[in-house]
């Protein structure tokens, strides 16, 4: 069966500093993987997803980037934290002729 | 733009009686629904999903309803119970490309003893 993994579960950082979220999942080959952030009393809001390795794409511009190194890994990053970038940060995989998306635990970020 | 929208932010039902969650949408193109169920700190969990060409699918106590004409979907829970109590999210997408899912801003449900 198809697992998802994130962490750390939570994270608490400067204004100012860098980030790095991790998110690998098993049981599944090539994966559409994304990430989507719940911002405090909103709706997931969708960030960046990915077809295929090295293949990103943008939602919503801001200082967040993303990358997929490997098949089953996505990175989520930033050089440096807003306070805007606190949330919960989710991961989610769906193949491609899987139209339901899965989501991971989630990463609660705060930021200070 | 928000192309999902739930318009009612809480709901509260007595256990055993039924929930109705309500869920519209904007966008003609969409063909494919969802229905997630989240707790507070945790990623929300699939419940139940419905294609464009069905107006209703089952799953045990959950049952979605899709209204094409109106660009309505609803989740409906019956007998409802108190671990039901959650935040209920429906999303929608376009069967092409990368399925990217749009969601609506969630319904509180509580379900009383």
């Amino acid at each position: 069966s198809q697992t998802i993994h994130q962490w750390p579960a939570t994270l608490v950082q400067p204004v100012g500093s860098p980030l790095s979220l991790e998110c690998t999942v098993e049981g599944t080959s090539n994966p559409n993987l994304y990430w989507y952030r719940q911002a405090a009393g909103r709706g997931l809001q969708l960030l960046f997803y990915s077809v295929g390795i090295g293949q990103i794409s943008s939602e919503v511009p801001q200082n967040l980037s993303a990358s997929r190194p490997q098949d089953r890994q996505f990175i989520l990053s930033s050089k440096k934290l807003l306070l805007s970038d606190s949330g919960f940060y989710l991961c989610a995989w769906g193949g491609g002729v899987v139209d339901t998306q899965y989501f991971g635990p989630g990463t609660r970020l705060t930021v200070l | 733009d928000q192309q999902v929208k739930q318009n009612s932010p809480s709901l509260s039902v007595q256990e055993g009686r039924i929930s109705i969650l309500n869920c519209d949408y904007t966008n003609s193109m969409f063909d494919y629904f969802l229905w997630y169920k989240k707790y507070p700190a945790e990623g929300p969990t699939f419940l139940i999903s419905i294609s464009s060409i069905k107006d209703k699918n089952e799953d045990g106590r959950f049952t979605v309803f899709l209204n094409k004409s109106a660009k309505h979907l609803s989740l409906h829970i019956v007998p409802s119970q108190p671990g039901d109590s959650a935040v209920y999210f429906c999303a929608a997408s376009v069967q092409t490309g990368a399925n990217n899912l749009f969601f609506g801003t969630g319904t509180r449900l509580t379900v009383i003893p």
